[in-house]
């Protein structure tokens, strides 16, 4: 099994321009989630989807947007990117929404400068 | 307001050698603890998940501790070998309402085992 598929790996934007990371899990999960990774911060929610067509923000979701295209597949959107949108983007999948006892499933994370 | 600190930041031992990452936290009520290990240039990958019920649990040469009523958590590695340089982030899942009060993290401890 692949698990938590993102792409691209690396991406340079200048500010202004939009792009979409792509995410695919393929254990059946329901829940999936978007995470972004900052040197010495935890990592923080954009957003999260409990199922198919429902979607929530999370800590952090100004800026973005996702689209849940089906079980498989989570999408982020920056519609215009900005300096401070420089990050290491994370998708996640779970069995459950977090508060249970199920692992969180991370992909290999997509690696964002905006200059 | 919800924290989870570990300590230390960083550390370096030599290969061989045991080590203790510590975890303390604030979240209350409390549904588990989990460690996570994220090799560079990777995702986070699940490690151990402890209920309230657990004081211990292991993984191979990784065993976490937990101790409920002082709110502390640790990761003894024994017998470090190269390959357990990573970070390790410890994240505290809690039975919240909203999907960005169900799980915590923290910003980790950055291990670097030289040979």
């Amino acid at each position: 099994n692949a698990g938590v598929t993102q792409t691209p790996k690396f991406q340079v934007l200048k500010t202004g321009q939009s792009m979409t990371l792509q995410c695919a899990q393929d254990m059946n999960h329901n829940s999936m989630y978007w995470y972004r990774q900052d040197p010495g911060m935890g990592l923080r929610l954009i957003y999260y989807s409990a199922s198919e067509g429902t979607t929530d923000k999370g800590e952090v979701p100004n800026g973005y947007n996702v689209s849940r295209l089906n079980k498989r597949e989570f999408s982020l959107r920056l519609e215009s990117a900005a300096p401070s949108q420089t990050s290491v983007y994370f998708c996640a999948s779970s069995e459950d929404g977090g508060g249970g006892n199920s692992p969180l499933h991370f992909g290999n994370g997509t690696r964002l400068t905006v200059t | 307001k919800n924290q989870v600190e570990q300590s230390p930041q960083s550390l370096i031992i030599l290969e061989g050698k045991n080590c203790t990452l510590q975890c303390n936290y604030t979240v209350s009520p409390f549904s588990n603890l989990r460690w996570y290990k994220q090799d560079t240039g990777r995702g986070p990958v699940s490690l151990t998940i402890m209920t309230f019920s657990e004081n211990t649990k292991s993984n191979g040469r990784y065993t976490a501790t937990l101790d409920a009523d002082t709110k502390q958590s640790s990761l003894h590695i024994t017998a470090s070998q190269l390959s357990d340089s990573a970070s390790y982030i410890c994240v505290v899942s809690a039975p919240g309402i909203r999907v960005t009060d169900k799980l915590i993290f923290g910003t980790g401890t950055r291990l670097q085992v030289f040979p």
